[in-house]
């Protein structure tokens, strides 16, 4: 079964830290991978997606992620973080289907960023 | 354009009663689903829906959907139970637009007693 694994449940960074968050899935294939975000009291928005082309994908507020098909991996970064990140963050796959991808998003577990000013 | 909405925001409700969650959207999207989040174990997706008059079950029971239209999914709990109690979300995507990236909606935090 399609899967998606985050490395770190609980980061705590201080301010201006460099983050890094691991994402890995489970099988080859063409992927369409997704960080999404969720700021407290808020609606879950996206943050950046790989579809197809450059694996070094930016998003929204300084973050980007490198899409790495020979280990399976999207993972997020950002050089230096804000108090204004504290968020819970999660990536996301297409479901694949007969044929092909779906409209149907595999999660991994989130990650929870608390970032102390 | 109002995005997707959702209502309620919260809700009670005790073992064995039933009640729908109501979703709908705006921006014509083919795709809607209902996942629900629970700490730790991220977004677990319930049902979805390709298109009006389609649905898909992920779960088995506990759950039950309709998609008359293209806006509306709401989504029933038909006799809950407290394993149900968590936040449902409800997203929609183009149907024709890979990569199909999701819209949230706030969500409806459930307790069921």
């Amino acid at each position: 079964a399609q899967s998606v694994s985050q490395h770190n449940h609980h980061v705590i960074l201080s301010e201006a830290a460099s983050l890094e968050l691991g994402c890995n899935y489970s099988y080859g294939g063409t992927v369409n991978l997704f960080w999404y975000v969720q700021y407290p009291g808020q609606h879950l928005q996206l943050l950046l997606k790989y579809f197809s082309g450059d694996p070094l994908v930016k998003g929204i507020k300084g973050f980007e992620a490198e899409f790495i098909k020979s280990k399976f991996s999207f993972n997020l970064r950002k050089p230096s973080v804000q108090w204004s990140d504290t968020a819970e963050y999660f990536c996301a796959v297409n479901a694949r289907g007969g044929s092909g991808n779906t409209g149907k998003l595999i999660f991994g577990q989130g990650t929870t960023l608390q970032v102390k000013p | 354009n109002a995005g997707v909405t959702q209502t309620p925001k919260f809700h009670i409700l005790k073992t064995g009663q039933s009640m729908t969650l109501q979703c709908a959207q705006d921006m014509n999207h083919g795709y809607m689903s209902w996942y629900r989040q629970d700490p730790g174990m991220g977004l677990r997706l319930i049902y979805y829906s390709a298109a009006a008059g389609t649905t898909d079950k992920e779960v088995p029971n506990g759950y039950n959907v309709s998609r008359l239209n293209t806006e509306d999914f709401p989504l029933r709990l038909v006799s809950a139970a407290p394993s149900q109690t968590s936040v449902y979300l409800c997203a929609s995507s183009y149907r024709d637009q890979a990569p199909y990236e999701q819209y949230f909606g706030p969500g409806t935090r459930l307790t069921v007693t």
